[in-house]
């Protein structure tokens, strides 16, 4: 099974700055990796597919980039609402696999 | 609206058996590979089934393999998840998804998991 690693597990940022999550796959996935936000007690939301991009809806300042082993998501300026927990997942092979998740708290 | 509404969850004793449903609206099910993901309580999320337009292609993550069995049917537009055997590690939150099917492979399309359910709670406790 592939696995997905993201680091790090918690990311501390005032809103205004700039939010850098990591996800590496155990081998390649070509770009068939997406992002999804979760805040509590609410269903994922993919934001980004493709490892790069954005699903209907997703707001500009969310980006995705990367390929084959390494992916990053970039929150350009964090709002208040982009406080949450983030999961890389890849859809490459089976079974789907998921990172253990990123939470984005307030610094 | 497209939707998607599960249901069936339960406080259950260790070892016997949950259907799960899912029902979509407001898109076309037979388009679409669906999914079965959960989510123990306080933990990530893990993908647990996937079905394909025709329940021509179905896979299990290994922790359900045996015990778990995925099936859909088209004409009612619902998704369901037979779970049996059940043990206090299948505790969790279950979901339903969509799969977006964009990336075309091995005769399907599939593709990130674009509309979720609100999801079922499963309790496996004696």
């Amino acid at each position: 099974d592939i696995v997905m690693t993201q680091s790090p597990a918690t990311l501390s940022v005032s809103p205004g700055e700039r939010a850098t999550l990591s996800c590496r796959a155990s081998q390649s996935v070509s770009s068939n990796v997406a992002w999804y936000q979760q805040k509590p007690g609410q269903a994922p939301r993919l934001l980004i597919y493709g490892a790069f991009t954005r699903a209907t809806g997703i707001p500009g300042r969310f980006s995705g980039s990367g390929s084959e082993t390494e992916f990053t998501l970039t929150i350009s300026s964090l709002q208040s609402e982009d406080f949450a927990v983030y999961y890389c997942q890849q859809y490459n092979n089976w079974p789907r696999t998921f990172g253990q998740g990123t939470k984005v708290d307030n610094k | 609206e497209v939707q998607l509404v599960e249901s069936g969850g339960g406080l259950v004793q260790p070892g016997t058996s949950l259907r799960l449903s899912c029902a979509a609206s407001g898109f076309t099910f037979d388009d679409y590979t669906m999914h079965w993901v959960r989510q123990a309580p306080g933990k990530g999320l893990e993908w647990v089934s996937g079905i394909n337009w025709n329940s021509g292609r179905i896979d299990y993550a290994d922790s359900v393999k045996g015990r778990f069995t995925i099936s859909r049917d088209n004409s009612k537009y619902s998704l369901y998840l037979e779970m049996n055997t059940l043990r206090v590690e299948d505790t969790a939150l279950y979901y339903c998804a969509r799969d977006e099917g964009a990336y075309c492979s091995g005769g399907g399309c599939y593709g990130a998991f674009d509309i979720w359910g609100q999801g079922t709670m499963v309790t496996v406790s004696s």
